[in-house]
């Protein structure tokens, strides 16, 4: 069974462009969430969507967004992108939510320069 | 804002040590704390979701317990061996934020 894939895994944006990130989850699962890292800090919570529904959101600004398609495949987008943007990306599948094991992916890792 | 805290932040043990770490969240509106070892450049791995007060899990030489009444787990490393090192999470989750809310981690070496 494949794992939680995630794309692109390294890539490097300037201050001011935006960013797309994508999550494929582990077949069946229809909840996905996204984890922030960066150092020092423990993984931050950015959204979860299941279902193609968005089903909480984390303590970041509007310039992070996110969508799942029917498929349950996620995206987020960064918009604006700023300095402090720079993490490591982390998504996460389960089949019903967090209250579960949930399965991450490699990560994106992004660095804003 | 839901705290998760973890300690040690670090600890640097020698081959066949046992070691211990702990988790510590809020007591209300607990509904799973999980456990996960994230090595180097992979992905974090699932250890343990613990629901129950008084919950022990046990994988390999790796065990957990719960309190939920006081907010705590403990994760055990019995005989601890170099590919042991890796930073373990802890991560709380309560059902009326669905969200899980996790630790900063202890990062644990282990060496020859």
């Amino acid at each position: 069974k494949a794992g939680v894939t995630q794309t692109p895994r390294y890539l490097i944006k300037t201050r001011g462009q935006q960013v797309t990130l994508s999550c494929s989850p582990i077949s069946g699962h229809r909840s996905v969430s996204w984890y922030q890292q960066t150092p020092g800090q423990g993984l931050q919570f950015l959204f979860e969507y299941f279902s193609e529904t968005q089903r909480n959101k984390g303590n970041f600004p509007g310039r992070f967004s996110g969508r799942q398609f029917s498929n349950s495949r996620s995206e987020m987008n960064v918009s604006t992108l700023e300095l402090g943007d720079s993490a490591l990306y982390l998504c996460a599948s389960s089949p019903s939510g967090s209250g579960n094991t949930i399965y991450f992916g490699e990560g994106s890792w992004l660095t804003v320069v | 804002i839901l705290n998760v805290e973890q300690s040690p932040q670090s600890l640097h043990v020698q081959e066949g040590d046992s070691t211990n770490f702990t988790c510590s969240f809020p007591s209300s509106n607990f509904y799973a704390l999980h456990w996960y070892r994230w090595e180097t450049a992979k992905s974090p791995e699932a250890l343990f979701v613990m629901t129950l007060n008084g919950d022990e899990k046990k994988k390999g030489r790796i065990s957990a317990t719960l309190n939920t009444k006081e907010g705590y787990s403990y994760l055990y490393i019995k005989g601890s061996q170099p590919e042991d090192s890796a930073t373990y999470l802890c991560a709380f989750y309560t059902g009326t934020a669905s969200k899980l809310t996790f630790g900063t981690g202890t990062r644990l070496q282990v060496t020859l």
